[in-house]
């Protein structure tokens, strides 16, 4: 059955400084890709998706994400957080014909 | 796109009682999800719920302990039946749209006392 890991349980960053949160995912064949965001007191929410094409995606609020195939790896960046991007960032994965996997997720914290 | 809302948000129910949870979208959609989030940690696919047929329930998950309907396009209802405190968690309603994308409830946060 098809894993994800996050490499990171808790992130906590300054405002302005890069961030990169890690996700792999177990096996190949045609998968896609997706990172979810859940706000403090909010539903979850999408923040990009990768289903094929160019491997860099870009998603809202500035957040993008790389697919490397040969490294099973679809890691979330970005250049300069602010304290608003404090969250849980989620990685999740879709094989066809299959239930969505998700990651057990990031929690980022931005300091002011 | 698609809106969501459960209810209720959030409840606290007695050891061996049942709590059933709503789920309505703004839109039809064939298939419908519910999930569990426990404190902390990952989401949990519970069962899939599609309309006009009985929902598939995951690894670890019964149709005994949560039952599911699915009467229409719109609305899903989620049975948390014969409650202890490992019942505790977050309940989420999800739908699946074109491509793939799932747009997510808000969430019933379920405390079993």
């Amino acid at each position: 059955a098809q894993s994800v890991s996050q490499h990171n349980h808790h992130v906590i960053l300054s405002e302005a400084a890069s961030l990169e949160l890690g996700c792999n995912y177990s096996y190949g064949g045609t998968v896609n890709l997706f990172w979810y965001v859940q706000y403090p007191g909010q539903h979850l929410q999408l923040l990009l998706k990768y289903f094929s094409g160019d491997p860099l995606v870009k998603g809202i609020k500035g957040f993008e994400a790389e697919f490397i195939k040969s490294k099973f790896s679809f890691n979330l960046r970005k250049p300069s957080v602010q304290w608003s991007d404090t969250a849980e960032y989620f990685c999740a994965v879709k094989n066809y014909g299959q239930n969505f996997v998700f990651g057990p997720g990031t929690r980022l914290s931005v300091l002011p | 796109s698609a809106v969501i809302s459960q209810k209720p948000s959030r409840d606290i129910c007695q050891r061996g009682t049942s709590l059933t949870i709503q789920c309505q979208v703004d839109s039809q959609v064939t298939m419908m999800f519910w999930y569990r989030q426990q404190p902390g940690q990952s989401l949990t696919l519970i069962a899939t719920a599609n309309q006009g047929s009985e929902a598939t329930y995951e690894s670890g998950f019964v149709i005994d302990k949560f039952p599911i309907s699915r009467p229409n396009l719109t609305f899903s209802t989620l049975t948390v039946s014969n409650m202890s405190p490992e019942d505790s968690s977050i309940y989420l309603c999800s739908v699946e749209v074109a491509d793939y994308e799932q747009y997510f409830g808000p969430g019933t946060r379920l405390t079993v006392t």
